[in-house]
């Protein structure tokens, strides 16, 4: 699976946009990118994910360039809630029956009043 | 809420202890994992379990013996651990074969190794 690399941390001020890169240059045809997101102490959440085509779900949207070389993550009205560690994954979609997610040091996202 | 259950939350273990950490799920997944995050690290996949096999070992030492006696459960037993298996044990599901869809994860089990 193609590497991603994302600031280690992001300062956001609540309510405004929060926009989190991920470069992943050496993405393929056929992976996906997914976001998940750790807040502390807790499990991983899934946020999204897409191949090609920008998504948007009712936490956030996804972003990525027609190169497909980087994406953004972008949750359109932070909350304190939404102060986070988020992680960028690269995937191929196999048919295998199960997900393998290989987790990097994602990037600290602190929301502040 | 994720739907997939950890217990214990915590556990303290001394190094000569057996103990076990327990997973559940009712969300109809077929595949189960479990992850280990230490300190100031990414989380490591451990292994993985579809439709009941363990299809994923990634050179866990022998002291960490997952079972998954049917696929809403799964299990991690512990044996003679040490200081440095002190972490953040995670377990998660997801759909079986020919899905696309996102991996749930539990709320962890702390456990520190004494």
């Amino acid at each position: 699976d193609a590497k991603t690399t994302q600031p280690t941390s992001m300062d956001c001020a609540e309510g405004r946009a929060a926009n989190l890169p991920c470069n992943h240059s050496t993405i393929s045809g056929n992976e996906y990118v997914y976001w998940y997101r750790q807040i502390h102490s807790q499990g991983p959440q899934y946020i999204i994910h897409g191949l090609k085509n920008n998504e948007t779900n009712e936490m956030a949207s996804l972003i990525i360039t027609e190169d497909r070389k980087s994406s953004t993550l972008i949750l359109p009205h932070a909350t304190l809630r939404d102060t986070a560690v988020y992680y960028c994954i690269v995937r191929v979609e196999k048919n295998t029956g199960f997900q393998k997610l290989v987790f990097g040091t994602g990037t600290r996202l602190l929301v502040s009043p | 809420e994720t739907g997939v259950t950890q217990t214990p939350r915590h556990l303290v273990m001394g190094m000569t202890n057996k103990k076990s950490l327990k997973c559940e799920q009712h969300l109809g997944h077929n595949a189960m994992y479990w992850y280990k995050q230490s300190a100031k690290k990414p989380l490591e996949l451990m292994f993985v379990y579809s439709l009941e096999e363990r299809v994923e070992n990634n050179s866990v030492p022998s002291r960490f013996s997952p079972e998954c006696p049917n696929s809403s459960h799964l299990f991690l037993h512990l044996h003679t651990l040490q200081p440095e298996d002190s972490a953040l044990y995670l377990c998660a599901s997801s759909k079986g074969p020919g899905t696309n869809t996102e991996a749930f994860f539990g709320q962890g089990t702390r456990l520190t190794v004494v």
